[in-house]
């Protein structure tokens, strides 16, 4: 059955550093790919999804991921980060009709 | 304005009781959701129902129970049997099929002494 990991549970960085956010799914047929983020105290909200085509997929906030099916991955990117990016995010899947998300990775961004 | 809404915030009960959490959509969706939140764990599926008078378990049912009379309200109730049962509480909603993504409520943060 199809399921996501992520690696980095919690990461530290300082304003306009890149970011990088890994998340690896096992091959269970469609591949339907999320990024979910969940700002302190907020909603979690839908950051980007992938099903198909350009394997690019541009989100809210300038966040992108990219979808390299050789690596089974779809790791989530910024390329300078803001102190308002601090939140946890969580990577997803699609299966048997509802969304499984991996453990998350908790950011905290130092101004 | 069309969204979810989750009641109480925060909610407090003694050991051995069951409670009821409230869930609530007006965004016409079909399918409903509970998750629960634990950190370092993510969110884990309890229960989900995609029509009115069913639902299915999730990964992690045991010790809760749900109804779906109404397509707009999906309420999770946590019963003693549930060995753990102080978690931050998430309902969701959405259109079926896997083009959409999920609405979610802001949170039930349910504390049992």
């Amino acid at each position: 059955a199809q399921s996501v990991s992520q690696h980095n549970h919690h990461v530290i960085l300082s304003e306009a550093a890149s970011l990088e956010l890994g998340c690896n799914y096992s091959y269970g047929g469609t591949v339907n790919l999320f990024w979910y983020v969940q700002y302190p105290g907020q909603h979690l909200q839908l950051l980007l999804k992938y099903f198909s085509g350009d394997p690019l997929v541009k989100g809210i906030k300038g966040f992108e991921a990219e979808f390299i099916k050789s690596k089974f991955s779809f790791n989530l990117r910024k390329p300078s980060v803001q102190w308002s990016d601090t939140a946890e995010y969580f990577c997803a899947t699609y299966r048997d009709d509802k969304i499984i998300f991996g453990k998350g990775t908790r950011l905290h961004i130092l101004p | 304005d069309g969204g979810i809404t989750q009641s109480p915030k925060y909610l407090f009960r003694k050991e051995g009781q069951n409670v009821t959490l409230s869930c609530e959509q007006n965004l016409n969706h079909d399918a409903m959701y509970w998750y629960r939140q634990d950190p370092g764990q993510g969110l884990r599926l309890i229960y989900y129902s995609q029509i009115v008078n069913d639902f299915q378990k999730g990964d992690i049912a045991e010790g809760y129970s749900v109804s779906r009379e109404k397509k707009e309200s999906f309420p999770l109730t946590v019963t003693s049997a549930q060995k753990n049962p102080t978690a931050f509480y998430l309902c969701a909603s959405s259109i079926v099929g896997t083009d959409y993504g999920y609405t979610f409520g802001s949170g039930t943060r349910l504390t049992v002494v």
